[in-house]
């Protein structure tokens, strides 16, 4: 199956502080990636949809000024989140979606995962 | 508002026995459903899908139904074995998007 990679796979950082979460899609290329978040014993909460080349698409509720979002390639999106507060502290997973050796993917491909603890 | 429930935060099976997941959805506009397993500080990863025009998908071990007047799927997984033990995550989307809604998730767990 597709590989999706995420860094860092753990961060801690102090309130104020901005963070930088990357997904990296490795054997196939992403057309379109996605973002979630999911807090302790909740579901995956989609935060923004991005597509290569142009701005991310974000959910209600979602704010785009803090949660940046960049996908300046057909195989790299990052996640910043900027003034970190520990509000913010969560799961954030990212998934990929694209042509996987000439076949089109019909399910999302999820990353491992970035836990993000801000103190 | 959670468009797609799974009412049962946990489920233990004896190895070798059914498990059976549930998932209701209440969107009618949903027209394809997914179920992820997931491990701990891991992603999900993919497991089953089904289309709304069919009732019954099957991959191995895993079979997901689906029951479109009553707004429900089930998987289920036989036989279960300890590896299966993990949380299942429902899923659907809706006119061919990518969108995906997620339930809350069922932690199963499998006993040796």
């Amino acid at each position: 199956g597709a590989v999706v990679s995420q860094h860092p796979s753990r961060v801690i950082c102090k309130s104020g502080t901005s963070v930088k979460i990357e997904c990296r899609s490795l054997d196939f290329q992403a057309t379109t990636m996605f973002w979630y978040r999911q807090f302790p014993k909740q579901s995956l909460m989609l935060m923004a949809t991005s597509n290569e080349g142009s701005k991310a698409t974000y959910e209600q509720g979602v704010e785009k000024d803090k949660f940046l979002i960049n996908h300046a390639s057909l195989t790299l999106s990052t996640l910043t989140v900027t003034s970190a507060h520990p509000e913010d502290s969560s799961f954030y997973i990212c998934s990929a979606l694209g042509e996987l050796f000439s076949r089109i993917t019909d399910t999302q491909y999820f990353g491992p995962g970035t836990r993000l603890t801000v103190l | 508002d959670q468009q797609v429930k799974q009412n049962s935060p946990s489920l233990s099976v004896q190895e070798g026995r059914i498990s059976i997941l549930n998932c209701d959805y209440t969107n009618s506009m949903f027209d394809y459903f997914l179920w992820y397993k997931k491990y701990p500080a891991e992603g999900p990863t993919f497991l089953i899908s089904i289309s709304s025009i069919k009732d019954k998908n099957e991959d191995g071990r895993f079979t997901v139904f689906l029951n479109k007047s009553a707004k429900h799927l089930s998987l289920h997984i036989v036989p279960s074995q300890p590896g299966d033990s993990a949380v299942y995550f429902c899923a659907a989307s809706a006119g061919g998007t990518y969108k995906y809604i997620f339930g809350t998730g069922t932690r199963l767990k499998v006993l040796a």
